[in-house]
């Protein structure tokens, strides 16, 4: 079972929804990043939060400590939003390197 | 601030090849890190660099070695190429541990 899974791992959306991606993970944390990957690109972090949520502009990630739980938020979902987003997290106590989930695939269409 | 610079950005290799792919950061931070990307599989840690001077393997090490020549370059070598290297290869950095990665662009590696 790997450690960081995402859910869903596609996701096709109409322009304007709202649209959640969920994380769990089985190991204890000392924090947890969300990045974002546009095709054929690089990667862009998005958030590193290790409790409670943030915010930025459309975006929104909450993380809930004790159930091992992320979700990431985009409200009024546009096309430019289509990419892979990724979850990962730093494991507590560690040297700390990253556990990367397989990543979330979103196409949202016009 | 250019952030993590990567070069190149596409390379072809013929099995048994060798070469290096280049990472550099202008942000002063202490660790860097090579990554695979590979479908289905995720981001996987090859090698980082905790702090100049010092490397670790990570996840998938083998046919592989790095090198960290000064504080902002981190470079990975490939001495034999082999198919099973065909990936996408991204460096990061961080401050120190607890703060975010920042990632570079990518080199897209094709070995046939």
């Amino acid at each position: 079972k790997n450690e960081v899974e995402q859910s869903p791992q596609n996701l096709t959306a109409q322009e304007g929804e709202f649209i959640t991606i969920n994380c769990s993970y089985s190991v204890g944390i000392s924090a947890l990043h969300w990045l974002q990957q546009h095709p054929g690109g690089g990667i862009v972090s998005l958030f590193m939060l290790s409790s409670g949520k943030k915010k930025h502009g459309r975006l929104i990630a909450t993380i809930n400590i004790q159930e091992k739980h992320s979700s990431l938020h985009i409200t009024a979902s546009h096309p430019r939003d289509s990419a892979v987003y990724i979850c990962a997290v730093y494991p507590g106590g560690s040297q700390g390197n990253l556990i990367f989930g397989k990543g979330t695939k979103l196409s949202v269409k016009p | 601030n250019a952030g993590v610079t990567q070069t190149p950005k596409f390379q072809v290799l013929k099995t048994g090849q060798s070469m290096t792919l280049q990472c550099a950061q202008d942000m002063n931070h202490n660790s860097m890190y090579w990554y695979r990307q590979d479908p289905g599989m995720g981001l996987r840690l090859i090698y980082y660099s905790a702090s100049e001077g010092t490397t670790d393997k990570g996840e998938v090490p083998n046919g592989y070695n790095v090198s960290r020549l000064n504080k902002r370059e981190f470079s990975l070598r490939l001495e034999s190429a082999a198919p099973s290297q065909t990936s996408v290869y991204f460096c990061a950095s961080r401050l120190n541990k607890g703060y975010e990665q920042y990632f570079g662009p990518g080199t897209r590696l094709t070995v046939t």
